[in-house]
């Protein structure tokens, strides 16, 4: 029951690309930008993405973040056994006056 | 490096306060364009936003919380801390804090603390 809707899990073998998507609407991704958050349980999670498709210094250009509307996505390429973890999306919510975010999507690297 | 560290007590009891403070180094508290935040996931739900403040003390809360939440800020302490009244075993979650950015566009959460574990239950 996350404000932002993203796919339980995903999964691929090493080397392959993914997808992950974020689904929200006009009050927060439709109308301001969304982060990508990788997160290893048990350890602070780590700003992936911003403002829908910017990185942060020292993130690989495997990372990559587009949006759309009101749904948002983020790929990884060349797959490696070390991306495997949850990633979450969140955005600034309008009505909220705050940030909302999705439930996380767990990858597994096959 | 920033860092942001959570502590206070693992375990409240129905009815209680909870308590949690996070301790920031790497980086002054004191300075402008950032926002101090609290963060939680309870069991089988998704991140919640709980609230957070600025330097200056100014505090903003999650409307679902605000009757029962209070963040207070200690630039002395390079501190902030998280008081969360008459909880219930529904606020049983993992508590993070964490660095928000109005420098980069859209605010996103640009340095995070590994979560606390806090448990209500008698």
């Amino acid at each position: 029951q996350s404000v932002l809707t993203q796919p339980p899990s995903a999964s691929g073998t090493p080397g392959q690309r993914v997808t992950i998507s974020c689904s929200g609407s006009s009050a927060n991704t439709g109308s301001n930008s969304v982060s990508w958050y990788q997160h290893f349980p048990g350890t602070a999670p780590k700003l992936l993405i911003y403002d829908n498709d910017q990185r942060p210094s020292g993130v690989p250009a495997r990372f990559f973040g587009s949006r759309s509307g009101t749904s948002a996505s983020l790929a990884i390429s060349g797959l490696q056994s070390d991306d495997e973890a949850d990633y979450l999306c969140a955005a600034w919510d309008d009505s909220l006056r705050g940030p909302v975010f999705g439930g996380g999507t767990r990858l597994t690297v096959l | 490096q920033v860092q942001l560290q959570e502590s206070g007590a693992g375990l409240a009891k129905p009815s209680q306060t909870l308590s949690l403070t996070c301790t920031v180094s790497g980086d002054p508290i004191n300075v402008g364009g950032y926002y101090w935040s609290w963060i939680r996931r309870c069991p089988g739900k998704g991140l919640e936003w709980i609230g957070y403040t600025y330097f200056t003390g100014s505090a903003y809360y999650n409307p679902s919380l605000r009757s029962r939440v209070a963040i207070s800020i200690d630039t002395s302490k390079n501190q902030f801390s998280l008081s969360l009244s008459s909880v219930t075993a529904a606020d049983t979650a993992i508590y993070y804090c964490a660095r928000g950015s109005d420098i980069l566009t859209g605010y996103p959460f640009d340095y995070w603390g590994q979560g606390a574990l806090v448990t209500v239950s008698s």
